[in-house]
């Protein structure tokens, strides 16, 4: 069964200083990855996402995330936070022949001033 | 991309009522799917809808609990019966439209739901 882990509960962060949130997963071939944000109140919004091909993905609102195949790793990352970047990250898997999400913990990111 | 409208927004029940909450496609759509997020915690999967036949329900999850329709491809209802407060979530709509290159999830507002 896939399984994803976001090993960081809550993050806090400065404004300005980067960013990075961790995301390993479990499957037997390599799955089809994707990062959402959920604002307070707010539904889920796509970041980003991996199927294939460049492991270098770049998503909406500066973030990007690497994915390392011999790590099972899919980490997110931004240069340089906002206070409006403040919200719950969800990191996300599905298998090629699959439809349906199984989705980590989540990582809860503070932006202090 | 698909948008879709879940409604309602919010709402606060009594316990021992039902809820029904509608998910509303703009286009026609392969996958719908409804999602459980308790209070803290991240997503989880309650059930596929299927156009036209019987929802596939995940573990832990039951249809007299949690009856879904899906008449067309662009619409959902989710009912949440028999409230406790154990079912104060939000409830989330989403839709997966896959081809041969690609694939995405969308998601809906969500639905907040408190049963007092």
């Amino acid at each position: 069964a896939q399984s994803v882990t976001q090993p960081d509960i809550h993050i806090t962060v400065s404004e300005g200083a980067s960013l990075e949130l961790r995301c390993n997963y479990s499957y037997g071939a390599t799955p089809y990855l994707f990062w959402y944000v959920q604002s307070p109140g707010q539904g889920l919004q796509l970041l980003l996402k991996y199927f294939s091909g460049d492991t270098l993905v770049q998503g909406i609102k500066g973030f990007e995330a690497e994915f390392k195949r011999s790590q099972s790793s899919f980490n997110l990352r931004k240069p340089s936070v906002h206070w409006s970047d403040a919200a719950e990250y969800f990191c996300a898997v599905v298998g090629p022949a699959d439809y349906k999400l199984s989705f980590g913990a989540g990582t809860t990111v503070t932006v202090r001033a | 991309s698909a948008v879709i409208s879940q409604k309602p927004s919010r709402d606060i029940c009594q316990r021992g009522t039902s809820l029904t909450i509608q998910c509303q496609v703009d286009s026609q759509v392969t996958m719908m799917f409804w999602y459980r997020q308790q209070p803290g915690q991240s997503l989880t999967l309650i059930a596929t809808a299927n156009q036209g036949s019987e929802a596939t329900y995940e573990s832990g999850f039951v249809i007299d609990k949690f009856p879904i329709s899906r008449p067309n491809l662009t619409f959902s209802t989710l009912t949440v019966s028999n409230l406790s407060p154990e079912d104060s979530s939000i409830y989330l709509c989403s839709v997966n439209n896959r081809d041969s290159l690609n694939t995405e999830a969308f998601f809906g507002q969500g639905t907040r739901l408190t049963v007092v």
